[in-house]
């Protein structure tokens, strides 16, 4: 067990519908990054927290939205749903804020359907 | 190619073989890491490298770094059958705007023969 928890961990909707997920980081970590694993995508990095901030930006797409509240905890938000959008959505943390620099801690993920 | 590109892209072992497993890439780094996945879920990290080291261990793997070649292999000695998995590595390249960007590779996916 990571420490970091993913809600929900299935999630099944339809084209067009917009969605929120989840995710509590470790006790203590200050930083909490976005992936999206799909099998033609691999594995993308989409966006990083650290303390509240927007740190870095990856392969996010405009209709997706993510923030991370005082508590740290951290929402992505995903609207305008297609099909294409279906995909395992991993959030990590980690202690610091330069990805390269610590070890991060992931997720069970939250396997989102879009039919 | 794009950057974090691992090979094999999958590999086959009996138990108590070696696996290894190489990751290459095309711009600066400052770090190396790598990760192991199991089936559909989570990534575990394994180890972190710097880009001025140019070998690390931890139990029964050894990572190298070779930045003139802008690669690294990752080794699991004595391989067992709970090391099936897919093996990942993730780089933090230097972007010319001062940003940075985490990208992970393409994976290598390790079954281990029992």
């Amino acid at each position: 067990d990571s420490g970091v928890t993913q809600t929900p961990k299935h999630l099944i909707t339809a084209t067009g519908q917009r969605v929120t997920l989840r995710c509590s980081p470790r006790s203590g970590d200050l930083s909490v990054y976005w992936y999206q694993q799909s099998l033609d995508q691999g594995l993308q990095f989409l966006i990083q927290y650290y303390n509240g901030e927007e740190r870095a930006k990856g392969n996010i797409l405009e209709r997706f939205s993510a923030q991370q509240f005082p508590d740290l905890h951290s929402e992505l938000n995903l609207s305008s749903l297609e099909l294409g959008d279906s995909a395992l959505y991993f959030c990590a943390s980690s202690s610091g804020g330069y990805p390269g620099n610590y070890e991060q801690y992931f997720g069970p993920g939250t396997r989102l359907t879009v039919t | 190619s794009q950057q974090g590109e691992e090979d094999p892209q999958a590999l086959s072992i009996q138990e108590g073989e070696n696996a290894t497993m190489n990751c290459s890439y095309k711009t600066s780094i400052n770090n190396l890491q790598w990760y192991r996945q199991n089936s559909g879920r989570g990534l575990v990290h394994l180890i972190l490298i710097r880009s001025n080291e140019r070998e690390k261990h931890s139990g029964r793997l050894r990572v190298t770094l070779d930045t003139s070649k802008k690669s690294s292999s990752l080794l699991i000695t004595a391989s067992r059958a709970a090391d099936t998995a897919s093996y990942f590595c993730a780089t933090d390249p230097l972007l010319t705007s001062g940003t940075y960007k985490y990208i992970f590779g393409t994976g290598t996916r390790l079954k281990v023969l029992a």
